[in-house]
């Protein structure tokens, strides 16, 4: 039971740009999500985070966006840096949900 | 302050083989959780200790145990491995645990390969 979902496993965009990354969620339960980002041979890092009685939250170049209605959440990065390649995991969790539940993730390629 | 400290980074075991695996989270954090990545899985959740107490639980086999001490630190035993049992093992710490609004943040991991 996939109950949060990246239905994109890769996004490749030009340094300089928006990226653009996206999550969608089943359980109605949920009411915080967060982002991670994961570099090759070491754990998650806490990127940001947005509880469900706001719509957007904004750390420096960092804005998560979330939908409730839609059941969404996207990752707006911008501008884009060659720093920025990496695999992204959102995430959700509740009071009543409990645990925190992982996406299958996105690898994000910024390009010269 | 320090992060949370995965030890060891890297483990062979063989098939029927046991292992245990150590954290030791932020300091101050009283939540440890552990989950495991593999390739095709993504982040699957183990479970949840809060002040020496199993909070929560994955759906994993009972070959997968944890506990944590009295300081915080936690460790994480896999008995009889099995092939499949290859994978990174993650440990998370978090102030207030999870469901709480508490992120959870990540040590480096445990890389575990069964031969």
């Amino acid at each position: 039971d996939q109950q949060v979902k990246q239905n994109s496993p890769s996004l490749s965009v030009q340094e300089g740009r928006i990226s653009i990354l996206n999550c969608d969620y089943t359980n109605s339960m949920f009411d915080y999500f967060l982002w991670y980002k994961k570099y090759p041979a070491e754990g998650p890092t806490f990127l940001i985070s947005i509880s469900s009685i706001k719509d957007k939250n904004e750390d420096g170049r960092f804005t998560v966006f979330l939908n409730k209605s839609a059941k969404h959440l996207s990752l707006h990065i911008v501008p884009s840096q060659p720093g920025d390649s990496a695999v992204y995991f959102c995430a959700a969790s509740g009071r009543r949900a409990q645990k925190l539940v992982f996406g299958q993730g996105t690898r994000l390629t910024i390009n010269p | 302050k320090a992060g949370v400290t995965q030890t060891p980074r890297y483990l062979i075991k063989t098939r029927g083989q046991q292992v245990t695996l150590s954290c030791s989270p932020i300091s101050g954090h009283r939540s440890v959780s552990w989950y495991q990545q593999t390739p095709g899985q993504g982040l699957q959740f183990l479970f949840e200790y809060f002040s020496e107490t199993q909070r929560n639980k994955g759906n994993f086999p009972g070959r997968f145990s944890g506990r944590q001490f009295s300081n915080s630190r936690s460790e994480m035993n896999v008995s009889t491995l099995e092939l499949g049992d290859s994978a990174l093992y993650l440990c998370a710490s978090s102030l207030d645990g999870q469901g709480n609004n508490s992120p959870l943040h990540f040590g480096n991991g445990t890389r575990l390969t069964v031969t």
